[in-house]
């Protein structure tokens, strides 16, 4: 059974940081890894998503690595701003399925 | 509308009665499933549904758990005599892949509070 885990749970940090967020999974037979952001009260929205042939994925300040054989992706956040505070959560979907297995996620606080 | 939306959006329930959580997926899109989120963790797969039919229900906890999607659109997850394990955010997601693997990123919803008293 797939399990993903993230690391750590929360993250404070001051406005303008560099932050990198963790996610690792057990099963690498994975087709893809999505990183989601969630805000209180709110439904979860896609940030990045890399197919399992890739490295990574770039959008704006946030960039998403991939280790496929090592089970490991990041998630890159430079010159973090107060309103990037909010739970960032990691999933893959497994190569025969299309459910998407989430962490526990990472909640971050970017302080002004 | 252009996203996902649920309803209600919170439902308090007293232990015992039976809930209906509904969900419009973006139009067009023919996978619909249905997650679990409780307090401090991530969300949960329940069940998949292609069009109107379920094609995968291995993530609901118990026979009092059903969903339906009966004209392929709109969805409804129903909870029979809810108990207070029940309380969570139930989010519904839309995409328009038509197979495995997936290949589109899913669409959530803001998702419906369930608490259970």
């Amino acid at each position: 059974k797939q399990e993903v885990t993230q690391i750590p749970a929360a993250l404070s940090v001051p406005e303008g940081e560099n932050l990198v967020l963790n996610c690792s999974f057990t099963d690498s037979a994975i087709y893809n890894l999505q990183w989601f952001r969630q805000d209180p009260g709110k439904g979860l929205t896609s940030l990045l998503l890399i197919q399992s042939s890739q490295r990574e994925q770039t959008s704006g300040r946030l960039n998403a690595s991939l280790d496929k054989s090592s089970g490991r992706s990041t998630l890159y956040i430079a010159a973090s701003q107060p309103g990037d505070s909010a739970t960032y959560l990691c999933a893959v979907i497994m190569e025969y399925g299309n459910k998407l297995v989430f962490g526990a996620g990472t909640i971050l606080r970017v302080k002004s | 509308g252009a996203g996902v939306s649920q309803s209600p959006r919170y439902k308090v329930a007293k232990r015992g009665q039976d809930v209906a959580l509904r969900c419009d997926p973006i139009s067009g899109h023919v996978s619909l499933f249905w997650y679990q989120q409780a307090l401090g963790q991530g969300p949960e797969f329940l069940t998949y549904f292609q069009n109107e039919a379920q094609l995968d229900k291995s993530g609901l906890p118990s026979d009092r758990f059903f969903a339906e999607r009966p004209e392929g659109s709109v969805s409804t997850l129903k909870i029979q005599r809810t108990q207070q394990e029940d309380s969570a955010v139930y989010l519904c997601a839309s995409s328009s892949d038509r197979g495995r693997p997936s290949t589109d990123t899913q669409y959530f919803g803001p998702g419906t509070r369930l608490t259970v008293l």
